[in-house]
């Protein structure tokens, strides 16, 4: 069936880094724009970055520009997210999340989520 | 960025009741809006995309509509399992961004 799983979060101290997994399966990954939103602890939801089917584009949220990078590897169906210089702001739940179509910008299907906690 | 202000921020509805969401951009959006159901502990739900289409699946007692700068989201009758956050969601700009939510409950 089609599903992402992600893997790669944890605790990690302020100024840290982590990486981000999301194995896709089920569907044509290389077809489809892929995007990494994330949810802090009670908060609501936070679009934090994309990346085109091919890779040749990528958007960031203001927030994360500079410090997080999202990349894929179609030929292991998998997209990542590589976050540098962490701050306790960025605990949060990270889920990937598959483009509904590359005209429609929803997200029709997530991952389980992965949490990262940036803590000292 | 494009600022997406939905109301109410929760409300409390009795079974079978009509209830009735907003969601307001800062600047027009076409028709550029999703809606999302997320459960506790759960990853969201695309209900509906592009203001009013409903998503393969979802019950029809969800529908959406609107373009522009006013979007209403709607469940003509609330049952038990809809209790969730809801979050409308715009693609206008691609700098993405969410409403802050509407968490439903039942009276």
């Amino acid at each position: 069936q089609v599903q992402l799983v992600e893997s790669g979060g944890g605790v990690v101290q302020p100024g840290g880094s982590l990486r981000l997994s999301c194995a896709a399966s089920g569907f044509t990954f290389s077809s489809y724009g892929m995007h990494w939103v994330r949810q802090a602890p009670g908060k609501g939801l936070e679009w934090v970055a994309f990346i085109r089917y091919d890779g040749s584009n990528k958007y960031y949220a203001d927030s994360v520009k500079g410090r997080f990078t999202i990349s894929r590897d179609n030929s292991k169906n998998t997209l990542y997210l590589q976050m540098n210089s962490l701050r306790a702001e960025d605990t949060a739940v990270y889920y990937c999340a598959k483009e509904l179509a590359v005209t429609v910008t929803a997200f029709d299907i997530w991952g389980q989520g992965t949490m990262v906690t940036v803590s000292s | 960025d494009i600022q997406m202000t939905q109301s109410p921020s929760s409300l409390s509805a009795s079974v079978g009741d009509r209830v009735t969401i907003t969601c307001q951009a800062s600047q027009d959006i076409s028709n550029y809006l999703n809606w999302y159901q997320q459960k506790p502990g759960k990853a969201p739900k695309l209900l509906i995309y592009d203001a009013s289409n409903l998503e393969t699946g979802v019950p029809s007692r969800f529908s959406g509509s609107g373009s522009g700068t006013d979007f209403t989201f709607t469940i003509s009758s609330l049952q038990p399992e809809d209790i969730a956050t809801y979050y409308c969601q715009q693609y206008d700009n691609p700098a993405l961004t969410f409403g802050g939510g509407t968490k439903v409950e039942i009276k």
